[in-house]
This record gives structure tokens, sequence and C-alpha cells, in this order.
């Protein structure tokens, strides 16, 4: 258990409402990523964090923001979300202690109708 | 740019037998980790074995085990003695070079496994 929680764990919603997705971390993990996953895709990342205030694009990042203000919290943010964004939503922390292995959160689904 | 390539989208298995899944990568970065993960219909992300590009034997945890040919950019997961329990979809995961790639993950379409009784 990598202590790595997201809430909430499901969401519907409309299309052009904003959605913030969160995920809280109780280790201090330094980085912190963001997946989506679609039937036939895998995962795809979205964002990532490599410390607080520090943030990057991943490779489908169009439509999305993040932020990191606490070690421990990464927010996910679809600012006017559409039904292209209906997926599930992981989050994930590098642990550096093994191997750079990533452990994931128990995911978000996330339906935009 | 990384690529992770899973040939097969379905596998079966009877129980008790070894299974292989194929992976294969295709990468520039001379040091680089391979992982495979496993989701069960439950939905989480579960880390099952890692392989270091560098790493001189083949990964073993428990009934999993890695085969990695790196001349051929392939890194199989083997699971033994298959259980009903391993019923899942399986992911194969690259994360390329050092920390200049920011540890990301490039992960392959999966393979879902049917272990039958």
């Amino acid at each position: 258990d990598a202590g790595i929680t997201q809430s909430p764990r499901h969401k519907v919603t409309e299309t052009g409402t904003p959605v913030t997705l969160r995920c809280h971390q109780t280790e201090n993990h330094r980085y912190m990523y963001w997946y989506r996953q679609d039937p036939g895709h895998g995962l795809r990342l979205i964002h990532y964090s490599y410390g607080v205030k520090d943030t990057d694009k991943g490779e489908v990042s169009d439509g999305y923001s993040v932020s990191r203000s606490k070690t421990e919290d990464f927010l996910l943010t679809l600012e006017s979300a559409t039904s292209s964004q209906t997926s599930v939503y992981f989050c994930a922390i590098r642990a550096s202690a093994h191997q750079e292995t990533q452990y994931f959160g128990p995911g978000t689904r996330l339906l935009v109708l | 740019a990384q690529k992770i390539t899973q040939t097969q989208p379905g596998m079966f298995v009877q129980e008790k037998e070894a299974v292989t899944l194929d992976c294969t990568y295709d990468t520039s970065d001379p040091s680089y980790g391979l992982f495979w993960y496993k989701q069960p219909s439950s939905g989480e992300m579960i880390f099952l074995i890692y392989q270091g590009s560098y790493d001189q034997q083949n990964a073993t945890e428990g009934r999993y085990s890695l085969n990695f040919q790196k001349a051929r950019k392939s890194a199989n997961l083997v699971i033994s003695a298959s259980q009903l329990g391993d019923s899942a979809m399986y992911f194969c995961a690259m994360m390329g070079g050092s920390g200049g790639s920011n540890y990301k993950l490039t992960f392959g379409k999966g393979t879902l496994l049917t272990v039958n009784p």
C-alpha cells in the first residue's frame, strides 16, 4: 500500500462543467503523475509533477490542468469537461526507493454526459 | 520516443499451466526500466515485476518471471502455475532513461489473460 487515495472515486458530470480530481499521498513522494485509461489505449500520461509547484505536460494534456501546492496533493482539473474526457483516471507516485516503480491509486471513474 | 507493443489482445491458459505474455519495446535510451502491471476486474493497477536494462539476470518475483532479451528488445512476462486469480489485464510499461525523463511510464495496450479451470 503506497498510501495513495483519490477523490472522488466516481463522478458523473455534464459537458461544459469544471471538474477537479484530487490525488493525496501520505509518504512524501516527490514525483506524482496523472494518467487516463481508455479501452484500446492502455494508460496515457496527462501531466506529472516533480515537486511543489513544478509540473509538466504528458502525452495527452490538452483540456487538462494540474496544480501542486503541497507535497501530498496533486490536483487534476478539467476546465470545461467534454464527453471525450470520459475515462478512468489514475494517479501514481514514483517510489524512488523501489527501483523507480510507480504505484497507483485506486482510480476515479469519470462520466461526462 | 518510446513505444511498447503487446501483440496479444487476449490469451487463454489452463489452470496450473504456465503462460507467456509478450512485450516488445523500442527506445533509443541506453538506460531504461521495464515493468509489468496487473489490472484485475476490480480496476486497481498492481505492480508485478521490474527489469532494469543493465540487469544481468532476468527478474523473478514468486510465480512471475521476466524473460528479458535485450538484443531482441523483448520483455515477456512468464506466469508459472496459473491460478484462477491470475485472470486479469496485464500491462507492460517502460521508463526511459535516467532522471532526465522524469521517470515517465509508457504503457502498452494490454493483454487480457483468462485462466480456465
